[in-house]
């Protein structure tokens, strides 16, 4: 069975630093991956998906993921955080990789505080 | 936009009383979803539909059901509602069109209290 598996629920960092949130995946064949924010009391918004088309997607907002096999990981990062990203990120896993039914499999959340 | 609303927005009801959520949508999109989202654990399927009158269990679908009488709408009961479900309710469609793969849309979500 499909899982993900995200490192750490909670990363704070300062406004102009580097984010990384990390996920892990489980799959024993090429996943379809994805990663989707969420602002409080909101509905998730989606930021990115992997489709194994090329490993380095980017997204919106500024935010990138590379697909590293080899480390079976999905990882979140962004260059220079602003105060507007602080908010809860979630990993996903598409449980039929990407099918019709598409349903997906989500991590635990990694809640992003980011300081001024 | 998906063109996904859910209602009620917000809900507190008591114990052993049923409880309907509905998600409509407005974009003839044949997949719908339910999920619940919970500290601890992200978010868990609940039930999904692939049509009219076509629905399958998830996750965890024990104490729920579901029906799509209209490709529209997608509605979620809770028979008896328990204070396990307290929970925010999340609709979401599967949007197959673009090409690269199929997209998991949103809606803003339901909070549903149980006292």
């Amino acid at each position: 069975a499909q899982s993900v598996t995200q490192l750490g629920s909670h990363v704070s960092v300062s406004e102009g630093a580097l984010v990384l949130l990390r996920c892990n995946y489980s799959s024993s064949v090429p996943p379809y991956l994805f990663w989707y924010v969420q602002y409080p009391n909101q509905g998730l918004q989606l930021l990115l998906k992997y489709t194994s088309a090329a490993t380095l997607v980017k997204g919106i907002n500024g935010f990138e993921a590379e697909f590293k096999k080899s480390e079976t990981s999905f990882h979140l990062t962004k260059p220079s955080a602003h105060m507007s990203d602080a908010a809860e990120y979630f990993c996903a896993v598409s449980e039929d990789y990407g099918g019709a039914t598409n349903k997906l499999i989500f991590g635990t959340g990694t809640l992003l505080a980011v300081q001024p | 936009d998906a063109g996904i609303t859910q209602s009620p927005r917000h809900k507190v009801t008591e114990t052993g009383t049923p409880v309907t959520l509905r998600c409509h949508q407005t974009e003839n999109h044949r997949y719908m979803y339910w999920y619940r989202q919970d500290p601890g654990h992200g978010l868990r399927l609940i039930h999904y539909s692939y049509g009219v009158k076509d629905t399958d269990k998830g996750e965890v679908s024990d104490g729920y059901s579901v029906s799509r009488s209209k490709t529209e709408d997608f509605l979620l009961t809770l028979e008896s509602a328990t204070s396990s479900q307290t929970s925010v309710y999340f609709c979401a469609i599967s949007d197959l069109r673009g090409g690269t793969g199929n997209t998991i849309y949103f809606g803003e979500g339901s909070w549903l209290t149980v006292v």
